[in-house]
């Protein structure tokens, strides 16, 4: 079983649209974040998350928000969607600060 | 602001060929280097770098960090189709260690 997992895998939404993407981990690390992937862009940071208690906005965090449930699940939600949120979105893990991150694998949302 | 530069951001070569990816970086506070591997999925860790000059080799991979220069690089020698895919430097530094992403170098093998 995948020590990472994101919930849908693929989204098609319309403007004006809520969305949640879910991720949980079976890891037990604290640190958990979310990125979203663009086409010659790379990885960018949206939120990241130390603890339940310990949220963090990333490089770009407008148009998002996230829920830190439990140690184990890392909402991230687009309240009202954009098309230029269409992207490939990562969740990611780690056990400390300098540890390496482990990704999910990946939700790819389009917004119409 | 912290910044991690990849170059080239493509390159094309045939099976055989050994190729040299490239990475810079101005980030505070650094702490380490990652290399991560992307292929049409979740980026899959390679290696990490923390000390300069000391080479961390898996098979016909390898990199080196230069911590005086702020940079890295990764060989691959003897590629194979399967070493296609995006290869991700990331930086751990800043305020919080935050993980900085460059923008990625994509790595075509043709036969």
């Amino acid at each position: 079983d995948a020590d990472v997992t994101q919930t849908p895998r693929n989204r098609i939404t319309k403007t004006g649209k809520r969305i949640m993407l879910e991720c949980s981990q079976t890891k037990g690390h604290d640190r958990m974040y979310w990125y979203r992937q663009d086409p010659g862009l790379g990885l960018r940071l949206i939120y990241y998350s130390f603890d339940v208690k310990d949220i963090n906005k990333g490089e770009i965090s407008d148009g998002y928000s996230v829920s830190r449930q439990a140690q184990a699940k890392f909402s991230l939600s687009l309240e009202s969607a954009i098309p230029n949120q269409t992207a490939l979105y990562f969740c990611a893990t780690a056990l400390e600060a300098l540890d390496t991150q482990y990704f999910g694998p990946g939700t790819r949302l389009t917004v119409l | 602001e912290d910044k991690v530069v990849q170059s080239p951001l493509s390159l094309v070569v045939h099976e055989g060929d050994t190729v040299t990816l490239n990475c810079s970086y101005e980030v505070t506070n650094f702490r380490s280097l990652l290399w991560y591997k992307q292929e049409k999925k979740a980026p899959t860790f390679l290696f990490m770098l923390t000390s300069s000059g000391i080479e961390k080799k898996s098979g016909r991979l390898s990199s080196i960090l230069d911590k005086k220069e702020l940079f890295s690089i990764l060989n691959i020698t003897a590629t194979q189709t399967g070493d296609s895919a995006i290869y991700l430097c990331a930086v751990i530094g800043g305020s919080n260690y935050k993980l900085t992403f460059g923008k990625g170098t994509l790595l075509t093998v043709n036969p």
